[in-house]
C-alpha cells in the first residue's frame, strides 16, 4: 500500500508550549489529509480534514485556534497543538487519501504520542 | 447520523478461523473499510467493500450486505501476530468529503 510518514513519533513537552506534527505522503499526491485523535482503548475520532491550498474543515467541538492545520503542498500537512495542556495528551494520527486506484483509500501515518506534563 | 457497532473483544485459537462482525446505520453509504491496528501503532488497511459480496485477500476476507447494513471480516489460519484491534469504518456518499466514521474496534486475542 501507499506510504504515509508522520513525525515525530513521540513528544513530551511542558504545559503551555506548542507542538508541531508533520504528515507526509511519500509516493502519491494527497489533496486531502485527515487528522485523528485516539484515546486509550478507544476508536479514532476525526478532528479535521486538511485540504491542500485551502482552509481545513474542523469537526464539531474541535477548536481550530487550538489545533492549527496547514496543508501547504500536495505531500505535506502539519498539525500544531498550540499552548498544549495535559488534557491534550493523546495519540494523534494522520491519514492521506490516495486518489489513485479509484477507491480513495486512506493510508495512515505511524502516529504521534503526545504527553504534556 | 452515524452508528457503527462491533463486538468489543473476541478470543480465538491459533490456526482457527474467526469472524468479526460490523453493523452500521449511517446517513448514506459509499464503501466500508477494515483496518488492523496493533497497540500503539497506526491502523493498516486490510480491505474495502462497496458492492455486496465477498472480497478475498489471502487469509483475510471481507463481506458486505448493504441491504442489511452488515459486514464481516473473516480471518483464517490465525497466527499470534493477528492479535490486534480490528476497525470497521464507513465512508459517506460522494460529496461527503471522503471522511471515514470508525467503529470502536474489536480487540482480537489469539491464544495457543
Amino acid at each position: 500500500g501507499a506510504v504515509v510518514s508522520q513525525h515525530p513519533s513521540r513528544v513530551i513537552c511542558k504545559s503551555g508550549t506548542s507542538v508541531k506534527i508533520e504528515c507526509r505522503s511519500l509516493d502519491f499526491q494527497a489533496t486531502t489529509m485527515f487528522w485523528y485523535r485516539q484515546f486509550p482503548k478507544q476508536s479514532l475520532m476525526l478532528m479535521a480534514t486538511s485540504n491542500e491550498g485551502s482552509k481545513a474543515t474542523y469537526e464539531q467541538g474541535v477548536e481550530k485556534d487550538k489545533f492549527l492545520i496547514n496543508h501547504a503542498s500536495l505531500t505535506l500537512s502539519t498539525l500544531t497543538v498550540t499552548s498544549a495542556h495535559p488534557e491534550d495528551s493523546s495519540f494523534y494520527i494522520c491519514s492521506a487519501r490516495d486518489p489513485g486506484g479509484g477507491n480513495n483509500i486512506q493510508y495512515f501515518g505511524a502516529g504521534t504520542r503526545l504527553s504534556v506534563l | 447520523g452515524q452508528n457503527i457497532d462491533q463486538p468489543t473483544e473476541m478470543t480465538a485459537t491459533e490456526g482457527a478461523i474467526v469472524q468479526i462482525n460490523c453493523t452500521y446505520q449511517t446517513s448514506g453509504f459509499n464503501g466500508l473499510f477494515w483496518y488492523q491496528q496493533h497497540a500503539g501503532e497506526a491502523p493498516t488497511f486490510l480491505s474495502y467493500n462497496v458492492l455486496d459480496g465477498l472480497e478475498e485477500k489471502g487469509r483475510f476476507s471481507s463481506f458486505l450486505s448493504r441491504s442489511k447494513g452488515y459486514s464481516y471480516l473473516l480471518l483464517k489460519e490465525l497466527q499470534m501476530k493477528d492479535s490486534a484491534s480490528y476497525l470497521c469504518a464507513v465512508r459517506p456518499p460522494t460529496g461527503g468529503g471522503n471522511k471515514l466514521t470508525f467503529g470502536t474496534g474489536t480487540q482480537l486475542k489469539v491464544e495457543l
